[in-house]
């Protein structure tokens, strides 16, 4: 069965670092997203991605967050200068449309020291 | 109001028993409401979802009531086994934005 992937499983870096977590889309989806989980807390949406451009951001996705899909299989989230408040699990997720289901990878735990 | 309110926010049902999780919405523009299971360390897995034009799914073990003028749904696990111990969040999209409930801790116990 066709499944979201993304790399690193952990990324550890300092503060004011850039980072660029890495996710492999179902192959046929359309449509991409970035959602983060802090610890023990709930899901929040970050970005949706399409046709080459974002859809919709949310106000967590300032200036210092990025995304791109630089060949026909990769989708990226680049960080320009990581806070200690960007430690989080960060979620890409893959869909075939905008109505239908959204489909998650397994996640970058991003630490932030 | 983008909200997603998630209910209760711990469950421990005996096995064989009827997990019930509940989740209320004030946005009427939302159109369709997934739920989602967990695991530690894992991504949320999409277990089953529901448009607004159908008061209730179900698929196996799980059902999904939906009552739209409550602006209300739930999750209801049937025959509660220990595997299905996780965090479950339901959410709601609108333009493909899912915003998430702030998550049930359930576990089954022997």
């Amino acid at each position: 069965e066709p499944e979201v992937t993304q790399t690193p499983s952990h990324q550890v870096t300092q503060m004011g670092q850039e980072v660029i977590l890495r996710c492999v889309p179902i192959s046929n989806h359309l449509y991409f997203y970035w959602y983060r989980q802090i610890l023990g807390q709930k899901v929040e949406f970050l970005v949706s991605f399409y046709n080459n451009e974002i859809s919709e951001k949310s106000e967590i996705f300032d200036d210092q967050f990025s995304v791109e899909r630089p060949d026909g299989s990769n989708f990226t989230l680049k960080i320009r200068s990581t806070k200690l408040e960007d430690s989080a699990m960060y979620f890409c997720a893959s869909s075939a449309g905008t109505s239908y289901e959204q489909y998650f990878g397994p996640g970058t735990r991003l630490t932030v020291t | 109001q983008q909200q997603v309110k998630q209910s209760p926010q711990s469950l421990i049902v005996q096995k064989g028993g009827i997990s019930i999780i509940n989740c209320a919405y004030e946005n009427t523009a939302f159109d369709y409401f997934p739920w989602y299971q967990q695991f530690p360390g894992k991504g949320p897995a999409l277990l089953i979802a529901i448009r607004p034009d159908v008061s209730e799914k179900k698929e196996g073990r799980f059902t999904i009531s939906f009552n739209k003028s409550a602006k209300q749904f739930s999750l209801h696990i049937m025959d509660s086994q220990p595997g299905d111990s996780a965090t479950y969040f339901c959410a709601a999209s609108f333009h493909s934005k899912l915003t998430f409930g702030t998550g049930t801790r359930l576990q089954v116990t022997l």
